[in-house]
């Protein structure tokens, strides 16, 4: 069984431009949540996905937005871009929703410049 | 506000000891408490998950123990060894509202292994 899988691993972005990151979940899975790990930050917890409606959403800023397609697939998008969005982002898919076992991609790393 | 908390950022010890690794919450409603593990320049993967009705849970290597009245859980390895090398994230999980269900992590705690 495929893992899940995001695009693109890495990117370079300059101050004011905006950005779109993929995630492929695990076939069968239905959720999808959004995570920004930075030094010292740990994860925080950006959205979450099922059956291409939000379902929960953290405390970041309305630049930072996603949608779910009908096959599961999501994308995540960040506007205007700041220093500061500099980060992994994790995207991860379960089929279990109330247990919280996740399973996630490797991440895609922007840097913005 | 953070309801997760892991107050060591890091964690040395020497291979074939016991590694311990703490965790605080504050919110009494999560349902699971779970242990992810990440190595550099990978996505966490799930380890290790204990319902908040027991208070011990064991796989192998890894055992997690639950202290509802401390608001408390700890993972331990035994033995440790140097693969087992990363950093832990410990992470809650609890109703939102309605059906909706939210993992919450810690900052985690990177462990090292010496051989």
């Amino acid at each position: 069984k495929a893992g899940v899988t995001q695009t693109p691993r890495y990117l370079i972005k300059t101050r004011g431009q905006q950005v779109t990151l993929s995630c492929s979940p695990i076939s069968g899975h239905r959720s999808v949540s959004w995570y920004q790990q930075t030094p010292g930050q740990g994860l925080q917890f950006l959205f979450e996905y099922f059956s291409e409606t939000q379902r929960n959403k953290g405390n970041f800023p309305g630049r930072f937005s996603g949608r779910q397609f009908s096959n599961s697939r999501s994308e995540m998008n960040v506007s205007t871009l700041e220093l500061g969005d500099s980060a992994l982002y994790l995207c991860a898919s379960t089929f279990d929703r109330v247990k919280g076992e996740l399973f996630f991609g490797e991440g895609s790393r922007l840097t913005v410049l | 506000d953070q309801q997760v908390k892991q107050n060591s950022p890091s964690l040395s010890v020497q291979e074939g000891r016991i590694s311990i690794l703490n965790c605080d919450y504050t919110n009494s409603m999560f349902d699971y408490f779970l242990w992810y593990k990440k190595y550099p320049a990978e996505g966490p993967t799930f380890l290790i998950s204990i319902s908040s009705i027991k208070d011990k849970n064991e796989d192998g290597r890894f055992t997690v123990f639950l202290n509802k009245s401390a608001k408390h859980l700890s993972l331990h390895i035994v033995p440790s060894q140097p693969g087992d090398s990363a950093v832990y994230f410990c992470a809650a999980s609890g109703n939102s509202g309605g059906s909706n269900y939210k993992l919450t992590f810690g900052k985690g705690t990177l462990l090292t292994v010496n051989p």
